[in-house]
């Protein structure tokens, strides 16, 4: 069946690096793009979205990427922070708006101080 | 405090013995949701709500019910649960229109803090 996935399970950076997360996805129909944070013991947190018709979309630290002739999301945080250690999941919607969801397995960043 | 608040948030029952999960939020969002967070599969979407009696099946419905008759609440019914059901139960809201970018985004979901149900 569909499915988004991730590249890597777990990623390690040191502090003050920048952090990269990958995500595959695999339907072209897909159409809206969001990425969460979900701390030990919490609900996920939204992060950032991006639309299909976007390849580009930034925030505060953080940097969304939608290549989508290889379909294909990352995720980039800037000077990453031992705050920022948690598990990270994509997500993708085929509804545009986001209204059904799926959500892919995660990856955990640790953040090395 | 704008949030979204789920009851109970530990549960532990046996096969087949009828139980509600409620969620409820206080920041008027027409969109509410819920999703089941099982170790290496990530969120799987179970049921969702545009609004007041407006309910959509997600990814994994079987075995679950819900209902919309108000917007502010939005429970998970579990008719017969059954050890399969075992799970970290999230409910999340949003203040959401298709199409349409409001304060920068299309759709930010706002999570409670989930309820972890076990099923003997």
């Amino acid at each position: 069946g569909e499915s988004v996935g991730l590249h890597l399970p777990t990623l390690s950076v040191q502090e003050g690096d920048n952090s990269i997360i990958n995500c595959a996805y695999s339907n072209s129909a897909s159409d809206y793009f969001i990425w969460y944070k979900q701390e030990s013991g919490k609900g996920p947190q939204f992060i950032i979205d991006i639309r299909s018709n976007m390849d580009k979309r930034q925030g505060q630290r953080v940097t969304v990427l939608l290549n989508k002739t290889v379909k294909h999301l990352s995720l980039q945080i800037a000077a990453t922070q031992p705050g920022d250690s948690a598990v990270y999941f994509c997500a993708e919607s085929r509804d545009g708006g986001g209204f059904k969801t799926i959500f892919g397995a995660g990856t955990r960043l640790f953040v090395k101080a | 405090e704008a949030q979204v608040t789920q009851n109970p948030r530990y549960l532990i029952t046996v096969t087949g013995k009828k139980l509600t999960v409620t969620c409820s939020q206080n920041m008027n969002h027409e969109y509410m949701s819920w999703y089941r967070q099982d170790p290496g599969l990530g969120l799987r979407q179970i049921y969702y709500s545009m609004n007041v009696e407006v309910t959509d099946k997600g990814d994994v419905p079987e075995g679950y019910k819900v209902s919309r008759k108000e917007k502010r609440n939005f429970p998970l019914i579990l008719e017969s649960p059954s050890p399969n059901q075992t799970s970290l139960y999230f409910c999340a809201s949003s203040l959401s229109y298709p199409n349409i970018w409001i304060l920068g985004t299309l759709n930010e979901q706002f999570f409670g803090p989930g309820t972890r149900l076990t099923v003997l």
